[in-house]
């Protein structure tokens, strides 16, 4: 299995630019998360999502937009990138069911905004 | 004040040292993660507990639920072992994660 995979590793984008984050896993998992990692702060959720077609906002939504047509696949999208885009992104899966069980992460993409 | 609070913030060992690494939290809890994240690198999961005690190798991870607190111990602590260790916890009102800031451990040969 390949886990949890992201692509680009790295991007570069101007202001006002826009572009997609990818993230897939081959564990049939359904639960999957977009988390930011800045420095000096905790990751935050972005989006999440329960399965596919369900997706729903975590602490900072705003400028992103997930779905989620397969269970393997959930994009990020940056409709209009921003300075304060500038991050590490990490991509996140893990089994669904009541019981809570270990979170994959992806490699990370590191995004700068210019 | 921050929900997870770990401490200490920059932690720096001789190989061969006895490490620990504590995580305090204020929201009632479903579970508690231990995550560790190399230089440049992705997050992979250590533990992932809700009472108790677990052990893998080096790595001990215990948790108080009545105290609010956990720790992260790593025996005989190795160069290898430098990295970000990051505590977790799932939050039983909202079911998300919320994370600390981390722990950079550096062991020195």
């Amino acid at each position: 299995n390949a886990g949890v995979t992201q692509t680009p590793k790295f991007q570069v984008l101007k202001t006002g630019q826009s572009m997609t984050l990818q993230c897939a896993q081959d564990m049939n998992h359904e639960y999957m998360s977009w988390y930011r990692q800045d420095p000096g702060m905790g990751l935050r959720l972005i989006h999440y999502s329960v399965g596919a077609g369900i997706t729903d906002q975590g602490e900072v939504p705003n400028g992103y937009n997930v779905s989620r047509s397969t269970t393997e696949d959930f994009p990020l999208r940056l409709l209009s990138a921003a300075p304060s885009q500038t991050s590490v992104y990490f991509c996140a899966s893990s089994r669904g069911g009541r019981e809570f069980h270990e979170q994959y992460f992806g490699p990370g993409t590191r995004l700068t905004v210019t | 004040k921050n929900e997870v609070e770990q401490s200490p913030q920059n932690l720096t060992a001789q190989e061969g040292e006895f490490i620990t690494i504590n995580c305090s939290y204020s929201v009632g809890i479903s579970a508690l993660h231990w995550l560790q994240q190399h230089p440049g690198g992705g997050i992979v999961s250590l533990f992932m507990l809700s009472s108790g005690k677990k052990k893998h190798g080096r790595l001990i991870a215990t948790i108080n639920i009545q105290e609010k607190h956990s720790s992260l111990h790593i025996t005989a602590s190795h160069p290898r072992d430098s990295a970000v260790y990051i505590c977790a916890v799932r939050s039983e009102a909202t079911n998300k994660l919320i994370f600390g800031t981390g722990t950079l451990l550096a062991v020195q040969p």
